[in-house]
């Protein structure tokens, strides 16, 4: 069981905006403004796609954005396109005995 | 631009100890500004921090592992190690190396390719 919570799935039409939650606890997402979140399509790597709660790294659209209220995090990702389908997962620093924590992965659909 | 190549053994047996190194080239293993480590993925499952390690060898392990998990480094060739001991088909997965931010350990800006080490006899 993962210590972040994420919906298996999601699924939207293009154009659509959807939005994935990441629910932890106080000692994860609701202490720190760490979470990151990641974009992995069959077969390769995950990618950084939001990072500190809201950033994103050079290179990713803008399309994508993310942002926290209490223990949960958001990633929305707006205008979906075909090449959005993928598992998303998101990541939060959990402290110095923990370290870090992965959510279980949403798996995005694009109709 | 940086890249990190993971490499071992694609089969290891029941009970035994499971090596991967990671070869990071296009940047400095010494750099202050990250650390780097381990991340799993069983087939079709998410993903799991295994651990990480910064330069000087300082290390930070999931505690989940912790008992069964070394990472080390060898900056002469910009390399980290993994060495998971008493392996079971629970540790079939493919294993990733990257690269995290110093200080907090995420996020986790670059990834390896990924390796598939199947727990077999």
């Amino acid at each position: 069981q993962s210590a972040l919570t994420q919906p298996a799935s999601v699924s939207g039409s293009p154009g659509q905006s959807i939005t994935i939650s990441c629910t932890g606890t106080s000692s994860d997402v609701g202490s720190y403004n760490l979470v990151s979140w990641y974009q992995q399509h069959p077969g390769k790597a995950p990618k950084l796609m939001i990072y500190e709660g809201s950033k994103r790294p050079s290179g990713v659209s803008n399309r994508f954005s993310g942002s926290k209220s209490g223990n949960t995090a958001s990633l929305t990702i707006s205008g979906l396109q075909a090449e959005d389908e993928a598992d998303y997962y998101c990541c939060s620093y959990a402290g110095s005995s923990t370290y870090v924590v992965f959510g279980g992965g949403t798996k995005l659909t694009v109709l | 631009q940086l890249q990190l190549q993971e490499s071992g053994p694609g089969l290891v047996k029941p009970s035994e100890t499971l090596s991967l190194t990671c070869t990071v080239s296009g940047g400095s293993i010494s750099s202050s500004s990250y650390y780097w480590g381990w991340i799993r993925q069983p087939p079709g499952k998410g993903l799991e921090w295994i651990g990480s390690i910064y330069y000087s060898g300082s290390t930070y392990y999931n505690p989940s592992l912790k008992s069964r998990v070394t990472i080390s480094v060898d900056t002469s060739k910009n390399q980290f190690s993994l060495k998971l001991s008493s392996v079971t088909a629970a540790d079939t997965a493919v294993y990733y190396c990257a690269r995290q931010t110093n200080g907090w350990l995420v996020p986790i800006d670059y990834w390896g390719q990924g390796t598939l080490v199947t727990v077999s006899s």
